[in-house]
């Protein structure tokens, strides 16, 4: 069964960069047939996609963060990677990794993990 | 970027009722459509994709329906364990964008 956790400082000061890991076990990140994908809940909100990653480092970026996004990927760790700079209190939310399998559906997603921006 | 309208925001019902609820694009997407349940504290759970497709393990009770602009997610007979927040999300282009959620409550 697919797994995936994501990790990372649960308190960023504002200015500063927001880094999160998502490490996917069960299967293999470097599989031909999937994104993997970042997605966000700001509290009180809906759900806000961030970007995707293709295991060769092909990326997808949401435009009204893509100034401020990097999604990376690690096959060897089987772990893909979000970086947001310049964080504000806007960016305070639930964020979540997830597998975009064919045809474009998020159908396995981490548990998620809160990231509060607050000096 | 394509808009995502739902409707209701919110929608009271009880067990064994059937509910519909509906999801409006700001253009044509074709049958590039997801539905969600999120329940408190949990991450989002995919019921069905293009549109009309069960996800494997849910159950039929669920059902999607509708292609281009407008869909429709209908629960035939509510359960207690359906009671959550519904999205829709379309995957047509970049960026995927989410309706902004239907909260469905126990009258």
């Amino acid at each position: 069964q697919l797994q995936l956790q994501e990790s990372g400082p649960g308190l960023v000061k504002p200015s500063e960069t927001l880094s999160l890991t998502c490490s996917v076990s069960g299967g293999s990140i470097s599989s031909t047939n999937y994104y993997w994908g970042w997605i966000r809940r700001p509290p009180g909100k809906g759900l806000e996609w961030i970007g995707n990653i293709y295991y060769s480092g092909t990326t997808y970026y949401n435009p009204s963060l893509k100034s401020r996004v990097t999604i990376s990927v690690d096959t060897s760790k089987n772990q893909f990677s979000l970086r947001l700079s310049s964080v504000t209190a806007a960016d305070t939310a639930v964020y979540y990794c997830a597998r975009l399998g064919a045809p474009r559906k998020f159908e396995y997603w981490g548990q998620g993990t809160l990231v509060t921006v607050s000096s | 970027d394509i808009q995502m309208t739902q409707s209701p925001s919110s929608v009271s019902a009880s067990v064994g009722d059937r509910v519909t609820i509906t999801c409006r694009a700001s253009q044509g997407i074709s049958s590039w459509l997801a539905w969600y349940q999120q329940k408190p504290g949990r991450a989002p759970k995919l019921l069905i994709y293009t549109a009309s497709s069960l996800q494997s393990g849910v159950p039929s009770r669920f059902s999607g329906s509708g292609s281009g602009t407008d869909f429709t997610l209908t629960i035939s007979s509510l359960q207690p364990e359906d009671f959550a927040t519904y999205y829709c999300q379309q995957a047509n282009s970049f960026p995927y964008t989410f309706g902004q959620g239907t909260k469905l409550e126990i009258k």
